[in-house]
C-alpha cells in the first residue's frame, strides 16, 4: 500500500529565504507526483506536475524533483515571501491511475 | 483521522447518459466539501467547493449547468455529470475539511462511451 510522507509538518522562515520541502513515497510505481498549496478553508491549487519520465519541474519560483528509484521528490521555494504562507501537499497517483494519496502537508509561515 | 468515502469508484456509461457521484464524510460533518478532476496526464484541478445549504462556487471554465452539485446535508455532497460526453472521461476526487485538514476521498473514474 502507498504511503506518503512530508517533511517537516511545519516550517517558519524569514522572508527572502530559499527553502526545500520534501516528499517520501514507499511505492515507486508511480504515474505522477504532483505538487498542491492549500490555504485554509480553501481548495487545493496545483503547482506543479511531474510525470513518472521526467525529473523535475519550473514555475516560476518553484522547481519540482523527482527521484522515483528513491521514493523522494523535493519542493524548492526560491525568495520566500509571506504570500507563500500555507500548507504544501505532495500526491502521487499509481500507475494504474486508480489510486490518488496525499501527503499529510508541510505547513509553511514565511515571516515578514 | 477522518474518512470521506466517494461511491461508485468506478463507472462506465453511454454517452448522453447523467451520472451521479457521491461524496460521504463518514465519522465527521463538513460544511465544505470539493470536487477536483484530473485528465490524464493533467493536474489534479480543482472544479467546484460545495457549501453546504447553498449553491456550489465552480471555477472558472467549469460548466454549472453540465456538473451539478448538491451538499444537501453535511455529510454527503453529489457531483452529477449531465449529457456526460466522451471528453468528460476522467477521474474524479472529492474532500471534506475537518479542522483546517483536507481528507480525501478515493476518486471515481468515469468512462463515457
Amino acid at each position: 500500500k502507498q504511503e506518503v510522507t512530508q517533511i517537516p509538518a511545519a516550517l517558519s522562515v524569514p522572508e527572502g529565504e530559499n527553502l526545500v520541502l520534501n516528499c517520501s513515497f514507499t511505492d515507486s510505481a508511480i504515474y505522477n507526483l504532483q505538487w498542491f498549496r492549500q490555504d485554509p478553508g480553501k481548495g487545493l491549487t496545483s503547482l506543479l506536475l511531474i510525470q513518472s519520465s521526467q525529473r523535475e519541474q519550473t514555475s516560476g519560483r518553484l522547481n519540482a524533483s523527482l527521484d522515483k528509484s528513491s521514493g523522494r521528490s523535493t519542493l524548492y521555494i526560491a525568495a520566500s515571501q509571506p504570500g507563500d504562507s500555507a500548507t504544501y501537499l505532495c500526491a502521487v497517483i499509481d500507475n494504474y491511475g486508480q489510486n490518488f494519496v496525499f501527503g499529510p502537508g508541510t505547513r509553511l509561515s514565511v515571516l515578514p | 483521522g477522518a474518512v470521506v468515502s466517494q461511491h461508485p469508484s468506478r463507472v462506465i456509461c453511454k454517452s448522453g447518459t447523467s451520472v451521479k457521484i457521491e461524496c460521504r464524510s463518514l465519522d465527521f460533518q463538513a460544511t465544505t466539501m470539493f470536487w477536483y478532476r484530473q485528465f490524464p496526464k493533467q493536474s489534479l484541478m480543482l472544479m467546484a467547493t460545495s457549501n453546504e445549504g447553498s449553491k456550489a462556487t465552480y471555477e472558472q471554465g467549469v460548466e454549472k449547468d453540465k456538473f451539478l452539485i448538491n451538499h444537501a446535508s453535511l455529510t454527503l455532497s453529489t457531483l452529477t455529470v449531465t449529457s456526460a460526453h466522451p471528453e468528460d472521461s476522467s477521474f474524479y476526487i472529492c474532500s471534506a475539511i475537518k479542522l483546517d485538514t483536507q481528507y480525501f476521498g478515493p476518486g471515481t473514474r468515469l468512462t463515457v462511451l
